[in-house]
């Protein structure tokens, strides 16, 4: 299948500052990009999916001023927890595909963790 | 709207046995239906897939298929070893929503 990276795979920061996270597609492009959460021992939580060159679309109750999600081009989408406080920590997980209707393939997750 | 209500673990077994997950699901029209593993501080991995009713997906020895008569989608594998010690979520495509619909995951924990 195709391959998607994540850079970093670990990050610890310290509360207040911004964290940036890239999602990468290696040998395919994704015209859409998507971004989960997980929390430990749980499912996985869609905070926002976004299409190459326009807005993320975000879930119900994720904020969008706090998780910026940026899909400037059909290989890369970032997303950056600005502010990141304690309650921010988790395992961030995104996913890519080609084009709607096909199998989304996903990264091997950043964990992030604020001091 | 749309779910995945799969069985609560952790489940047990030892090597060689029987492993069966169960899955069930909620939607409007015909979804694809997924399994998907992680692996301890991993991603997700696509285990197996079926798009259609009565489609029997299967990869790895890990079996499933597509009962739309009891939708149900149960993940079964005849003899499971230690390295399918994994957390195991069971999905579908919401067509409607349009956006992968996740289980909350069965961890299984497999010992010699």
């Amino acid at each position: 299948g195709a391959v998607v990276s994540q850079h970093p795979s670990r990050v610890i920061c310290k509360s207040g500052t911004s964290v940036k996270i890239e999602c990468r597609s290696l040998d395919f492009q994704a015209t859409t990009m998507f971004w989960y959460r997980q929390f430990p021992k749980q499912s996985l939580m869609l905070m926002a999916t976004s299409n190459e060159g326009s807005k993320a679309t975000y879930e119900q109750g994720v904020e969008k001023d706090k998780f910026l999600i940026n899909h400037a081009s059909l290989t890369l989408s970032t997303l950056t927890v600005t502010s990141a406080h304690p309650e921010d920590s988790s395992f961030y997980i995104c996913s890519a595909r080609y084009q709607q209707g096909d199998e989304q393939f996903f990264g091997p997750g950043t964990r992030l963790t604020v001091l | 709207g749309d779910s995945v209500t799969q069985m609560e673990g952790p489940v047990t077994l030892s090597e060689e046995a029987f492993l069966t997950i169960n899955c069930t699901y909620t939607a409007t029209g015909y979804p694809s239906l997924f399994w998907y593993v992680q692996y301890p501080g991993e991603g997700l991995q696509l285990l197996l897939k079926a798009t259609k009713a009565d489609d029997k997906g299967s990869n790895k020895g890990f079996e499933a298929t597509y009962r739309k008569e009891t939708t149900s989608f149960h993940l079964e594998k005849g003899s499971v070893q230690v390295s399918d010690s994994a957390v195991y979520f069971c999905a579908l495509f919401s067509g409607g929503y349009n956006k992968l619909i996740f289980g909350a995951g069965t961890r299984l924990a497999v010992h010699p």
